[in-house]
């Protein structure tokens, strides 16, 4: 079975620093790893994704994150922070067996403070 | 227009009734999910159809059950709900020509309190 660990439920930074928001992950097989938004009150929306390839992903809003194997992470980083970043983010691992399911780690709050 | 609708968005019902919530989508999907987000546990796969013909339970399907009444629509519901059903649910959609690699789109949510 596969699964995702986020590493702090709730993440503070400052306008203008890094962010970092950790995901490791749990899979039998190579694994399709995505990272989704929710923005409050909204549906989720895909930030990025990595299927095959280049393991550094880059994504919308100036998000990317980097697979790293060896690891077992996916980690989400932006240079930069806005308060608009300000959002809940679920990493999330697909079933490669190609069923399209997700399975979602618990989420981490981005908190952003002018 | 939104592609991935959810009515209603909001419901508060007490404990025994029997609840439907409803999805709708125009984006031409083949395959739709039920998730339920509660705090702190992230999202969690209730039910899945990969097309009108296919429904596959998912993590925690007991106390639910899903109607796929035709590709755009994807209904939810509740026989007797219980206050632990107290969550906001989302419907998401993905084409399926991806295989794992989909992304899927999500509605917009309907919050359920059960009393």
């Amino acid at each position: 079975a596969q699964s995702v660990t986020q590493l702090g439920s709730h993440v503070s930074v400052s306008e203008g620093a890094l962010v970092l928001l950790r995901c490791n992950y749990s899979s039998s097989v190579p694994p399709y790893l995505f990272w989704y938004v929710q923005y409050p009150n909204q549906g989720l929306q895909l930030l990025l994704k990595y299927t095959t390839g280049a393991t550094l992903v880059k994504g919308i809003n100036g998000f990317e994150a980097e697979f790293k194997k060896s690891e077992t992470s996916f980690h989400l980083t932006k240079p930069s922070a806005h308060m608009s970043d300000a959002a809940e983010y679920f990493c999330a691992v697909s079933d490669v067996r190609g069923y399209s399911t997700l399975t979602f780690g618990k989420g981490t709050m981005l908190l952003v403070s002018p | 227009d939104a592609d991935v609708t959810q009515t209603p968005r909001n419901r508060i019902t007490k404990t025994g009734k029997r609840i439907m919530l409803e999805c709708s989508q125009t984006k031409g999907h083949d395959r739709m999910y039920w998730y339920r987000q509660d705090p702190g546990l992230g999202l969690r796969l209730i039910y899945y159809s990969f097309d009108v013909k296919d429904i596959n339970k998912g993590e925690i399907s007991d106390g639910y059950s899903v109607s796929r009444q035709a590709q755009a629509k994807f209904s939810l519901s509740l026989e007797s709900a219980i206050p632990n059903q107290t969550a906001l649910y989302f419907c998401a959609t993905s084409d399926g020509l991806a295989g794992g690699t989909d992304t899927q789109y999500f509605g917009p949510g309907t919050r359920l309190t059960v009393l």
